[in-house]
């Protein structure tokens, strides 16, 4: 138990549906991350917040709409995504960005999203 | 952005000592070396981090060349439970450019 859970666990869907992941940090944290895993492939940041503003969008589609209403919850809207994006969609928190005036940030994970589009 | 490259799998018994090699050619003067433990079907636990020089904890140790162009971490006397993938992260001081390598699956057998 990492502090950090996500919801849900499992998701199935279609390209034209329209759904959400949810994240939600008991840690007190500031910063919170969007990142998804392939199969074979190394994890892929997709998002960063801190302070619920967003600071980094790595060239992500905008079928992924994330959105951070305060600085405990952080979500991933879907909408239209293509079979390539079945990966599991994993979600971190820090107590500030990665390294503030050269401290180290740990980052705790959440389990994980495993989607699959069909 | 620093690159890095991992052995894709390492196999090893129980009470061995491992050593997983992560290369950083690239490694900026800012970039800080941390090191991830992945299971199935979980996220990344966080294992160690150094800068250079030698670092140990609990879990591991740390081996960082004067040149910083590798890491090794090292996984005195593993167990079954050691089994995941391990990701050598290389990232900058500003938080940003963290970026995870290919990682190396571990096999512990008995």
């Amino acid at each position: 138990e990492t502090g950090v859970t996500q919801t849900p666990r499992h998701l199935v869907m279609g390209m034209t549906n329209k759904k959400s992941l949810k994240c939600e940090q008991h840690l007190g944290h500031n910063a919170m991350y969007w990142y998804k895993q392939s199969a074979k492939k190394p994890l892929e940041l997709m998002f960063v917040y801190n302070f619920k503003e967003q600071t980094e969008n790595n060239s992500v589609p905008s079928r992924f709409s994330p959105e951070c209403p305060n600085s405990s919850h952080l979500f991933l809207h879907l909408h239209t995504l293509q079979p390539e994006d079945s990966a599991l969609y994993l979600c971190a928190s820090s107590q500030d960005s990665l390294f503030t005036r050269g401290v180290y940030n740990e980052q705790f994970f959440g389990p994980g999203t495993r989607l699959t589009v069909l | 952005l620093a690159k890095t490259t991992q052995p894709i799998s390492m196999d090893s018994y129980e009470g061995q000592e491992v050593n997983i090699t992560c290369s950083h050619n690239n490694i900026a003067t800012n970039d800080y070396i941390t090191w991830y433990q992945q299971f199935p079907s979980q996220g990344p636990r966080f294992i160690i981090q150094g800068y250079k020089t030698k670092v140990t904890n609990e879990v591991a140790s740390l081996f960082i060349p004067a040149d910083r162009k590798s890491s090794t971490l090292s996984l005195p006397r593993v167990s079954l439970s050691d089994t995941a993938v391990y990701y050598c992260l290389v990232g900058d001081d500003y938080g940003q450019n963290f970026v995870f390598g290919p990682g190396t699956r571990l096999s512990v057998l008995p």
